[in-house]
């Protein structure tokens, strides 16, 4: 069955601090694709990044960065250095090939504080 | 204009009332889709248009009805709503199908009374 996991519900650290959000998927499909998002106060949600299934690299695009392990059926996010700007609620979803869906995560409330 | 635009932003609207939603996208993508965002519930597909052709209905009630003229503008037209179905409403498009990253609108909220 299709699933996906962000199991912490929110964090709070300090602005500067590293912070890793987690992303827990299941999926039969062999042919997939990840997604991050970010959803800021405003309500709009911001595409940060899409992988696909066959592509393990990590991404590295500023402070951002994500660790994707098939092995473990991660799609780890870290915010390197923190800022008060990185408040936001953060989605991880999982698209599927064969059966054409798509599911959000319960996204993960991150409080940066100054 | 650029990207995806929703109106209203706000909308408060009595049960009775009848009302819709527009999203407009600037993108020249083929696809557009409509979700819920209820509080601490996970995002809900709701409808789907692919070439201005629904291809997805996820059990949503009749009392949401979306209309898709061309591939650039999604309404949703809503009437005798429920307090329950009072949420952020956004909108998305992408290129093509749900693997295609999906861009999307500041969302409507929407409070039924």
């Amino acid at each position: 069955a299709q699933k996906v996991t962000q199991a912490q519900t929110e964090i709070s650290v300090v602005e500067k601090e590293d912070v890793t959000l987690d992303c827990v998927y299941e999926t039969r499909d062999t042919t997939y694709y990840l997604f991050w998002y970010k959803q800021p106060p405003s309500g709009e949600l911001v595409f940060l990044i899409r992988r696909n299934s066959f592509d393990e690299q990590n991404e590295i695009s500023g402070r951002y960065s994500w660790n994707f392990q098939k092995s473990t059926s991660s799609f780890n996010f870290t915010i390197t250095a923190s800022q008060v700007v990185d408040s936001a609620v953060y989605f991880c979803a999982l698209s599927e090939v064969r059966d054409d869906k798509i599911i959000f995560g319960k996204g993960t409330r991150l409080h940066i504080l100054p | 204009e650029t990207g995806v635009t929703q109106t209203p932003r706000h909308l408060v609207m009595g049960m009775t009332n009848k009302k819709s939603l527009k999203c407009e996208q600037h993108l020249g993508h083929n696809a557009m889709y409509w979700y819920k965002q209820s509080a601490k519930k996970p995002l809900e597909l709701m409808f789907v248009y692919n070439f201005k052709e629904q291809t997805e209905n996820n059990s949503v009630p009749s009392r949401f009805s979306p209309e898709c003229p061309n591939s650039s503008h999604l309404f949703l037209h809503l009437h005798t709503l429920q307090p329950e179905d009072s949420a952020l409403y956004l909108c998305a498009s992408s290129i093509g199908g749900k693997t295609d990253t999906q861009y999307f609108g500041p969302g409507t909220r929407l409070t039924v009374l």
